[in-house]
C-alpha cells in the first residue's frame, strides 16, 4: 500500500457520460498530480493541485476538470466521454510543493481503469 | 519541451544475466531524474531520484547512474521477480510535473 488511495479501481461507462475519480493523497502530502496512461502514449501529465490551488496544467482536455478539497483529497471529473478516453488514470502525491518530491519522490496510487463503451 | 526516450522497448534476459536499461533525456534545467518500476495494472513504484551528473544510487540488484544526457539502470543477476516495466521520468526547475518515457518492459526467464 503506497498510502495514496484511488477509487473506484474499475469503471465502465457509456460514451457521452460523466464520471468522477477520487484520490486521497499520502498523509501529510500537499500536492496531488493526475496522470493518464494509455497503451500507446505512456504516462501523460494532466494537472497538479497544491494545497487546494491549481498549480500546473498539462495536456488536459476541456472536458476534464479537477479540484482539491480542504481535506486535500482530489477529484478528477471527466465528461462527454469518448472511446478514446479509455485508459488508466493515476493520482500521485508529494510531500513538498513539487520539485523532486522529496526523498520519496512522487508516490502513485494503484489507479482507476476507465473503460468507455 | 522536456523529452525522455527509453531503450530498448522490451528486454528478455535469462535469470542471472546482467544488463542495462537506457534513458536519454533533454530538459531545460534538470531538477531530478526518477526511476520507477510498474507491474501490470498497478501504479508506478518509486525506485530512485538522481539529481546531478555523476550521481549513483543502488537498491538490491538495481543501480542507477546519471550523466548530463542519459541515465542507466543496471540490473545485476536479475531474478524472475524483477520482471516489470521500468519507467524513467524527469522534472525541471520551471514546473513540478514529471515527464515520463514510455518504459522498458523487462522479462526475466527462470
Amino acid at each position: 500500500d503506497s498510502g495514496v488511495t484511488q477509487t473506484p479501481k474499475h469503471l465502465i461507462t457509456a460514451t457521452g457520460q460523466r464520471v468522477t475519480l477520487r484520490c486521497s493523497p499520502r498523509s501529510g502530502d500537499l500536492s496531488v498530480y493526475w496522470y493518464q496512461q494509455s497503451l500507446d502514449q505512456g504516462l501523460q501529465f494532466l494537472i497538479q493541485y497544491y494545497n487546494g490551488e491549481e498549480r500546473a496544467k498539462g495536456n488536459i482536455l476541456e472536458r476534464f476538470s479537477a479540484q482539491q478539497f480542504p481535506d486535500l483529497h482530489s477529484e478528477l471529473n471527466l465528461s462527454s466521454l469518448e472511446l478514446g478516453d479509455s485508459a488508466l488514470y493515476f493520482c500521485a502525491s508529494s510531500a513538498l510543493g513539487g520539485g523532486t518530491g522529496g526523498r520519496y519522490g512522487y508516490t502513485f496510487g494503484s489507479g482507476t481503469r476507465l473503460t468507455v463503451v | 519541451e522536456d523529452q525522455v526516450t527509453q531503450s530498448p522497448e522490451a528486454l528478455r534476459l535469462q535469470e542471472g544475466e546482467s544488463s542495462s536499461l537506457n534513458c536519454s533525456y533533454t530538459v531545460s534545467g534538470l531538477r531530478g531524474l526518477f526511476w520507477y518500476r510498474q507491474d501490470p495494472g498497478k501504479g508506478p513504484e518509486f525506485l530512485f531520484t538522481l539529481y546531478s551528473a555523476g550521481e549513483e544510487k543502488e537498491k538490491e540488484r538495481l543501480k542507477a547512474t546519471l550523466t548530463k544526457k542519459e541515465s542507466f539502470l543496471h540490473i545485476t543477476a536479475p531474478k524472475p521477480e524483477d520482471s516489470a516495466t521500468y519507467l524513467c521520468a524527469v522534472a525541471n526547475f520551471g514546473n513540478e510535473k514529471l515527464t515520463f518515457g514510455t518504459g522498458t518492459r523487462l522479462t526475466i526467464i527462470p
